[in-house]
């Protein structure tokens, strides 16, 4: 069972705040990681991805990954309400299998 | 262009009935996905085709047939489906080989069994 873990939440963050969100996953021979956002009724739209351990920024979202932790975050500096959404974390193995965590339920309060 | 797009946007069908979805893409991506999500829950893989082959089916019941006529197109046919299989039915498409191989969604499909 390749397991990919996130914390359900909801989590609730004024405007302006920076959101931390954090996932985890148990198959070390995930090969690339992804962030996705979903709003209700929509699908999920990519907002960013890593491979390499360390940090990628682009523009208020930055992602984490630690592969010796098992670790992936996304921290989204400046909230808006507009980020209120679910936000999963998604996993690809050397298969081209994708894992996606139970997601977080954000909240940006104005 | 970063499009998969996905018709009907809507279907309602009874326990009888055939009916098929499709999904397309124009990004040559050679791996596409099928996922059945319902409601507050993440996407569950269904099946994968890479290079137009099925790789992938995570033991989807026979209900649920998938077709790929080409390296753009993914059908799912249904047939005798049951209430439990209403859910979100969303169509992604990736790059295959080395590198991150980002997915990308369709909107989806509303499927309501009756």
């Amino acid at each position: 069972q390749k397991e990919v873990e996130q914390n359900s939440g909801p989590l609730s963050v004024p405007e302006g705040a920076i959101a931390s969100l954090n996932c985890t996953y148990s198959d070390r021979g995930s090969q690339s990681f992804f962030w996705y956002r979903q709003y209700s009724g929509k699908s999920p739209e990519l907002i960013m991805f890593i491979y390499s351990n360390g940090d990628k920024e682009d523009g208020r979202f930055t992602a984490q990954l630690n592969k010796a932790s098992q670790y992936v975050s996304l921290l989204i500096r400046d909230s808006q309400p507009s980020d209120s959404a679910t936000y999963l974390c998604a996993v690809r193995n050397t298969g081209n299998q994708f894992y996606f965590g139970t997601g977080t339920s954000l909240t940006v309060i104005p | 262009d970063t499009e998969v797009t996905q018709t009907p946007k809507h279907l309602v069908m009874g326990m009888t009935n055939k009916k098929s979805l499709k999904c397309e893409q124009h990004m040559g991506h050679r791996a596409m996905y099928w996922y059945k999500q319902k409601a507050k829950k993440p996407p569950e893989l269904m099946f994968v085709y890479s290079y137009e082959k099925l790789s992938i089916n995570e033991s989807v019941p026979s209900r649920f047939s998938p077709e790929c006529p080409n390296s753009s197109l993914l059908n799912l046919h249904l047939h005798a489906l049951q209430p439990e299989d209403s859910a979100l039915y969303l169509c992604a498409s990736s790059q295959e080989g080395q590198g991150p191989n980002e997915q990308f969604f369709g909107p989806g499909t509303r499927l309501t069994v009756l």
